[in-house]
């Protein structure tokens, strides 16, 4: 199994700024993903963050506004750009290090105002 | 895209009662897998299921895929406090990578 931890845990921010948020994993993990979630609603996948190459984006995601890092095998970054209150929600990470299952960082909880 | 849905999306029980909650996806799986996220918490990794018509068990835990490898269901008998949470189901493409989709959810609460 991997242990993943995210930093910060929450951030209260004023909107037209930017936050980055980062996921540290305990062991390299072949692949690394961003997924967002809403209070009692299910998680959608933001994209996939591919090592030392640009980041997979999900429909509805655009490298503008969700930029992600991932320099080594055990370490990523999600900013989240030019923040509006919709972009209020809970930012996960994962790392999959099995055939596909996935372990979850404890999440973000980003409010703009 | 694909899409997967779970029902009931809520499900409130006695304690002791059963629970199942049902995936579907709009496609073929390659795989299902199966998430608990108590409130507050983070999706845990319950299980996957991989063959078609696989049933697995976890103690009081029945995991099924069916036979078109298009839906799948979590039973839970004997509910306990300790299984209150949100249960996704999240399914695998296989196209190359291990991305998921994730289902809609189920939260089940317990009346002690």
């Amino acid at each position: 199994s991997a242990v993943i931890s995210q930093k910060p845990s929450r951030d209260i921010c004023q909107r037209g700024t930017s936050l980055t948020i980062q996921c540290q994993v305990d062991s390299q993990v072949t692949m690394m993903f961003w997924y967002r979630q809403q209070p009692g609603q299910s998680l959608t996948l933001i994209a996939t963050a591919n090592q030392g190459s640009e980041a997979t984006y999900e429909s509805g995601f655009v490298i503008d506004k969700f930029p992600i890092s991932r320099p080594n095998l055990t370490f990523s970054t999600l900013t989240v750009s030019n923040m509006s209150p919709e972009d209020s929600s809970i930012y996960l990470c994962s790392g999959g290090t099995g055939i596909y299952e996935q372990y979850f960082g404890p999440g973000t909880r980003l409010t703009v105002t | 895209g694909q899409q997967v849905m779970q029902i009931p999306q809520y499900q409130h029980v006695q304690e002791g009662e059963d629970f199942t909650t049902y995936c579907n996806s709009s496609t073929t799986l390659s795989n299902i897998q199966w998430y608990k996220q108590r409130p507050g918490g983070h999706p845990v990794f319950l299980i996957q299921l991989v063959k078609s018509g696989e049933v697995k068990k976890q103690k009081r835990l029945t995991f099924q895929f069916g036979e078109a490898k298009k839906n799948s269901s979590l039973h839970i008998t004997a509910t306990q406090t300790t299984d209150v949470g949100t249960y996704f189901c999240a399914g695998g493409n296989n196209f190359g990578n291990e991305k998921l989709t994730f289902g809609t959810g189920t939260r089940l609460t317990i009346i002690p």
